[in-house]
């Protein structure tokens, strides 16, 4: 499997508990982005790391929304406390390196908050 | 307003038909994405442009920078073409790429 892989695929969490959800880029891809795509919207940007470095956190909706990719490869994004409006798919993508690259995704994780 | 529209919203055609999906965005994007989604909520990525043309199979896309326009058509549908095709860009800013998406095009192509 050489594509960009997530986990869980499917996740139900009730209201007000944490979840953790896993990406692994391609292997070697420099740049991560998480994307939120609420259902029958397009996807929204939420955050990009080059290598390990976040360098973009500015489409997280609020400070219960955590990400991190401490080696530079897997990245996991945690939201605290969850709520009804974080149920979407959560996408991520890779790049090969910085700079305008074409963006491999991932098949995603679906949220539902009950 | 969204910053990169697509029309139509939704389209249906008959199997055979050739199809055109147009996208227009008024920011300046270094380049020009185009994606497919399939239900179930994988995204492929078809091509990335920056000018002229590019083909691959039955799908060609096309760009033009100046009208900040770009077309994606599909020659002789079929119904596995059925998707969600979404156009998308990233800023011209250096270190970092993000995308702005656009609403999607639903494609439904019927035998």
């Amino acid at each position: 499997g050489a594509g960009v892989s997530q986990s869980p695929r499917y996740k139900v969490a009730k209201r007000g508990q944490d979840v953790a959800l896993r990406c692994d880029p391609i292997s070697g891809h420099v740049s991560l982005f998480w994307y939120q795509q609420a259902l029958g919207q397009g996807p929204e940007f939420l955050t990009y790391f080059q290598n390990e470095a976040q360098l973009d956190k500015s489409g997280l909706p609020s400070d219960r929304f955590f990400a991190e990719r401490p080696e530079g490869s897997v990245s996991t994004l945690k939201i605290q406390r969850t709520q009804q409006e974080d149920s979407a798919v959560y996408l991520c993508a890779s790049s090969r390196q910085g700079g305008v690259w074409e963006q491999y995704f991932g098949p995603g994780t679906r949220l539902t908050v009950t | 307003k969204n910053e990169v529209e697509q029309s139509p919203q939704n389209l249906t055609a008959q199997e055979g038909e050739f199809i055109t999906i147009n996208c227009s965005y008024s920011v300046g994007i270094s380049a020009l994405h185009w994606l497919q989604q399939h239900p179930g909520g994988g995204i492929v990525s078809l091509f990335m442009l920056s000018s002229g043309k590019k083909k691959h199979g039955r799908l060609i896309a096309t760009i033009n920078i100046q009208e900040k326009h770009s077309s994606l058509h599909i020659t002789a549908s079929h119904p596995r073409d059925s998707a969600v095709y979404i156009c998308a860009g990233p800023y011209s800013n250096f270190g970092n790429e993000k995308l702005t998406f656009g609403t999607g095009t639903r494609l439904t192509i019927i035998p």
